[in-house]
């Protein structure tokens, strides 16, 4: 079955560290990845998707997050996070026409 | 913008009760989804429709219902509250194309079962 995995449940960085989070997903085929973030009390939304092309994709807000095919991998990076950036963080990839699976999340806490 | 509006932030029932929890999208999406969101389980798809009156089950549909009489409305039915269904609800539509344009969702209702 297909599968996403984040393999943090919990990051804490300070201001100005640098960030990445790790997704591996699944599937072999072909597959629209993404990232959504969850501000604190806000709904879920868009922070980037692949879909083909240059696998180094970019996002709002400073994000990016590079497709690594032969890793099954899609893992968000920012050079510089600031306190606004703590939110939840999750990874997902189509599983059908339909559907996307999800992974579990990453909580990330930005220290003032 | 889309707008996937959920008709209540919060809510607390009691154990027994029917519950309804209500979605509306104002583009025209032909697939709306629900799921629920829990700490360190990510979100879990219980029922999603693709059409007026279809629906299909997802991955934890026990417990509950949905309802689509109405392309821009999709109801999602505790017919008897339990506590382990306390949680975060989440509502989400897909542009005709499906999933791989990404989804938008409702801000979400927390469940409280008493």
């Amino acid at each position: 079955a297909q599968s996403v995995s984040q393999h943090n449940h919990h990051v804490i960085l300070s201001e100005a560290a640098s960030l990445e989070l790790g997704c591996n997903y699944s599937y072999g085929g072909t597959v629209n990845l993404f990232w959504y973030v969850q501000y604190p009390g806000q709904h879920l939304q868009l922070l980037l998707k692949y879909f083909s092309g240059d696998p180094l994709v970019k996002g709002i807000k400073g994000f990016e997050a590079e497709f690594i095919k032969s890793k099954f991998s899609f893992n968000l990076r920012k050079p510089s996070v600031q306190w606004s950036d703590t939110a939840e963080y999750f990874c997902a990839v189509t599983r059908s026409n339909y559907q996307l699976i999800w992974g579990a999340g990453t909580k990330l806490i930005i220290k003032p | 913008d889309v707008k996937v509006t959920q008709s209540s932030r919060y809510l607390v029932k009691r154990t027994g009760e029917k519950v309804f929890l209500e979605c509306v999208q104002d583009m025209d999406h032909e697939n709306m989804f629900w799921y629920r969101q829990d700490p360190g389980l990510g979100l879990r798809l219980i029922y999603f429709s693709y059409d007026v009156k279809m629906k299909e089950k997802g991955d934890i549909p026990e417990g509950y219902s949905v309802s689509r009489e109405k392309k821009e409305r999709f109801s999602l039915i505790l017919e008897s509250a339990s506590t382990n269904q306390t949680s975060m609800y989440l509502c989400a539509s897909t542009r005709p194309g499906g999933a791989g344009y990404g989804y938008t969702f409702g801000s979400g209702t927390r469940l409280t079962v008493v």
